[in-house]
């Protein structure tokens, strides 16, 4: 256990639905990050917020955003979904707003669009 | 837009041998480099990192090389186990700019 903890594991739903996923950061951690890994895709950035803020932005469609709340947590809004949007998505946290010590991964949500 | 590449997507090697993973950059403002090891359900795990004023650090079995002129870096891995099989993803970072490569997964044979 990494310490991050994402929910759901899998998640399978149709082509324009929207779904949310959930980022709880490791305690301590006040950075979230979220990576989105297509098949055989590395992991593309999508975006961080450092204490609530959005800090770094990606490659994140305009269909998707996200939030921190004041209790550290992360939301991953996805709408409009598309064939193109089934991946993994990896929530990471850090201490900093930096990423020079590295990140705590979470397990990932495995979102399934049909 | 590849600022981070593994250009092999696979390795294999014999267990007790040394396992090289390469990794290319473009991006000349990348300060810090880092590795992270994957295994199958799981997320990526910290492995080992860099400053970019430095050409080596090492780690216990794991030691990265950093050239930064050739805009290269290297994880070594000595010597090699079985259970180092994994997906090894390279990492370069800017400030809260942390890109990844595509991953390379190494498999070592006992």
């Amino acid at each position: 256990d990494s310490g991050v903890t994402q929910t759901p594991k899998h998640l399978i739903t149709a082509t324009g639905q929207r779904v949310t996923l959930r980022c709880s950061p490791r305690s301590g951690d006040l950075s979230v990050y979220w990576y989105q890994q297509s098949l055989d895709q590395g992991l593309q950035f999508l975006i961080q917020y450092y204490n609530g803020e959005e800090r770094a932005k990606g490659n994140i469609l305009e269909r998707f955003s996200a939030q921190q709340f004041p209790d550290l947590h992360s939301e991953l809004n996805l709408s409009s979904l598309e064939l193109g949007d089934s991946a993994l998505y990896f929530c990471a946290s850090s201490v900093t707003d930096r990423a020079d010590y590295g990140y705590t991964f979470g397990s990932g949500t495995r979102l399934t669009v049909v | 837009d590849q600022q981070v590449k593994q250009n092999s997507p696979s390795l294999s090697v014999q267990e007790g041998r040394i396992s090289i993973l390469n990794c290319d950059y473009t991006n000349s403002m990348f300060d810090y480099f880092l590795w992270y090891k994957k295994y199958p359900a799981e997320g990526p795990t910290f492995l080992i990192s860099i400053s970019s004023i430095k050409d080596k650090n090492e780690d216990g079995r794991f030691t990265v090389f950093l050239n930064k002129s050739a805009k290269h870096l290297s994880l070594h891995i000595v010597p090699s186990q079985p259970g180092d099989s994994a997906v090894y993803f390279c990492a370069a970072s800017e400030g809260a700019d942390m890109r990844f490569g595509a991953g390379t997964r190494l498999t070592v044979k006992p």
